[in-house]
């Protein structure tokens, strides 16, 4: 099974909502990741999770806030977010190696298209 | 600093005809992995190749093989005999192998497939 899923598929939010977008994978994968991307551009990444716990934080504003209850499970708590925040959201997961000697691939969800009115 | 560029934003081709993606990376790490990943409209993406910086061959996965050239720090997408179905936009990406986690993509190129 090589399926990360990833809820809800839409999701349209006001400025003073408080939302959750979930990522499930079952691959036994360590290293889980959000990223976002704007349309017609590449992914950016937001946050990295290794072993569950936080490794990579791009710098992203507290208003996204994620969470990793479990090696399964990612989510990413959203508050107070801006129009400009409207992109697909995708959550990818990969193997994890602490003596890497061949990259692992990223399989990625279907995303979560979220507009904030 | 990793650096990945993609200078053909948008590429045409015939169906059955074979097609080549340009890539290019800058790096000073010793050791890195290259990725290319294919997102349809859908907006999922799909991985479809790696190489790593180390492999002495080129990697090959049916129809897509990837021309990887160290010394020009190259690392293009070809696809043989082009279907509909391969209409899409197509990422790059490369990361350290000892960064593991830190991937980061091109800009991008749109595959366009004519029947």
């Amino acid at each position: 099974d090589t399926e990360v899923t990833q809820t809800p598929k839409h999701l349209v939010m006001g400025m003073t909502n408080k939302k959750s977008l979930k990522c499930e994978q079952h691959m036994g994968h360590r290293a889980m990741y959000w990223y976002k991307q704007k349309a017609k551009k590449p992914p950016e990444l937001m946050f990295v999770y290794s072993y569950e716990k936080l490794s990579i934080n791009e710098s992203v504003p507290s208003r996204f806030s994620p969470e990793c209850p479990n090696s399964s499970l990612l989510n990413l708590h959203l508050h107070a977010l801006q129009p400009e925040d409207s992109a697909l959201y995708l959550c990818a997961s990969s193997q994890e190696d602490r003596h890497p000697t061949t990259g692992y691939e990223q399989y990625f969800g279907p995303g979560t298209r979220l507009t904030v009115t | 600093a990793q650096k990945i560029t993609q200078t053909q934003p948008g590429m045409f081709v015939q169906e059955k005809e074979a097609v080549t993606l340009d890539c290019t990376y800058d790096t000073s790490d010793q050791s890195y992995g290259l990725f290319w990943y294919k997102q349809p409209s859908s907006g999922e993406m799909i991985f479809l190749i790696y190489q790593g910086s180390y492999d002495e061959q080129n990697a090959t996965e049916g129809r897509y093989s990837l021309n990887f050239q160290k010394a020009r720090k190259s690392a293009n997408l070809v696809i043989s005999a082009s279907q509909l179905g391969d209409s899409a936009m197509y990422f790059c990406a490369m990361r350290d192998l000892y960064n593991n986690n830190d991937m980061r993509f091109g800009a991008g190129t749109r595959l366009t497939v004519k029947p």
